[in-house]
């Protein structure tokens, strides 16, 4: 079955600073690929998400990029602000019935001021 | 504010105990999931309601009983659990139960055992 990983489990920046986190999967099949933003105390909120058929998405301050080639993917948060410090989760499915979304194990991201 | 509705937020119980866990969502969305977080742990998937019908079942213990009384509505009917069943728990809702569709997650049932 599939399988993501995630780096860093920790990490801290500078409040202004860029943040990247990054993940593989291993299922060449899985083709949307959803991040997650867990703020203490709340439920994950979907922040972007990329399907397959496209190498990067941008909104904002957010970012992701996707190698399917590789098979890693990469969420950029750049001029990184205090409300960005939460627990970060990429993930990976398939477009099919029931299939289920495979989480990697989440970032701890502070912004330090 | 989340659209799914989770109650209630905070959940003391006994291992001898029976209580539900509800949770709602009026956004028309014909899947709704249960999952059970662990602390600085990812949500792991318990169980699919598609159309109302279940549809995925992980091998969760008996003691967890779903119930999806109509579209909008998912209860968690809990009886003898134990200690380790404390946990974060989420729901969450989605157009269909086709993968690749966006999750909308409540912000969850914290349930202590004790």
């Amino acid at each position: 079955g599939e399988n993501v990983e995630q780096h860093p489990s920790t990490l801290s920046v500078q409040e202004g600073d860029s943040a990247v986190i990054k993940c593989t999967y291993s299922d060449s099949a899985s083709n949307y690929f959803p991040w997650y933003k867990q703020e203490l105390g709340k439920g994950p909120q979907l922040i972007i998400d990329i399907r397959s058929n496209v190498g990067e998405k941008k909104d904002q301050r957010i970012a992701v990029t996707l190698n399917k080639t590789a098979k890693h993917f990469s969420l950029h948060i750049t001029e990184t602000q205090p409300e960005d410090s939460a627990v970060y989760f990429c993930a990976a499915s398939k477009a099919n019935r029931d299939d289920k979304i495979i989480f990697g194990k989440g970032t701890r991201l502070h912004i330090l001021p | 504010d989340t659209e799914v509705t989770q109650t209630p937020k905070h959940l003391v119980m006994g291992m001898t105990n029976k209580k539900s866990l509800k949770c709602e969502q009026h956004m028309g969305h014909r899947a709704m999931y249960w999952y059970k977080q662990k602390a600085k742990k990812p949500p792991e998937l318990m169980f699919v309601y598609s159309y109302e019908k279940l549809s995925i079942n992980e091998s969760v213990p008996s003691r967890f009983s779903p119930e999806c009384p109509n579209s909008s509505l998912l209860n968690l009917h809990l009886h003898a659990l134990q200690p380790e069943d404390s946990a974060l728990y989420l729901c969450a809702s989605s157009q269909d139960n086709w993968g690749g569709g966006h999750q909308h997650f409540g912000d969850g049932t914290r349930l202590s055992i004790l």
